[in-house]
């Protein structure tokens, strides 16, 4: 069956500190997989893309890592701030089906 | 560009009541899909329409309907609102499905409580 799973489902951290999030899948065959950052009440917004030959990728403070042998992705944020705050989800596809992870909800606190 | 608009952003229905959420983008996107948010959830296709005048079901597509006469619209119909359909509800659009490097682009969303 195929699935996305991320954690951990919720994490609160301090200002200016760093943080991983996690995204395990079973999806299969693998197309690519995407970070989204969806701020509350809004909809979710591109962060960053893996294709199945990229290793890592960063997007300003948001670094994505992709492992397709263990099929393991991580979210890793430098230097976090307020701003921050939001859900992360992780998007992995094959073919023309997309898979959704429920998320990790992230609070940056002063 | 406005990007993808919906509309309205909060509506409450009462069971049994009908309403149409709206969706529309100007960005010449042939992709649109409609996904719902349930708390503590994975968003859940409904429907997606690979271009005008032509829609297909998603995993839940039960209690909606959707049509797409143009390519910026597309708008999804609730006939008979029951509970279950209480969620949060984001219309997207893409340039394309098939080639997987582009991503989405997500509406605003739009929160629905039937009671």
């Amino acid at each position: 069956k195929n699935q996305v799973e991320q954690s951990p489902q919720s994490l609160i951290i301090l200002e200016g500190k760093n943080c991983t999030l996690q995204c395990n899948y079973t999806v299969s065959p693998f197309s690519n997989l995407r970070w989204y950052k969806q701020d509350t009440g809004r909809g979710p917004v591109s962060l960053t893309i893996m294709t199945f030959s990229e290793n890592t990728k960063s997007n300003g403070r948001y670094t994505a890592t992709l492992d397709a042998d263990t099929k393991q992705s991580s979210l890793h944020i430098t230097a976090s701030q307020l701003s921050d705050s939001a859900s992360y989800i992780c998007v992995v596809r094959t073919g023309n089906q997309f898979y959704f992870g429920t998320g990790t909800s992230l609070t940056v606190i002063p | 560009n406005a990007g993808v608009t919906q509309t309205p952003k909060f509506r409450i229905l009462k069971i049994g009541q009908s309403m149409t959420l709206q969706c529309t983008q100007d960005m010449n996107h042939n992709y649109m899909y409609w996904y719902r948010q349930d708390p503590g959830m994975g968003l859940k296709l409904i429907y997606y329409s690979v271009g005008a005048g032509i829609t297909d079901k998603g995993e839940v597509p039960n209690g909606y309907n959707v049509s797409r006469s143009t390519t910026e619209d597309f708008p999804l119909r609730l006939e008979l609102a029951a509970p279950s359909q209480t969620s949060v509800y984001f219309c997207a659009s893409s340039y394309s499905f098939s080639t997987g490097n582009y991503g989405y682009t997500f509406g605003s969303g739009t929160r629905l409580t039937v009671v």
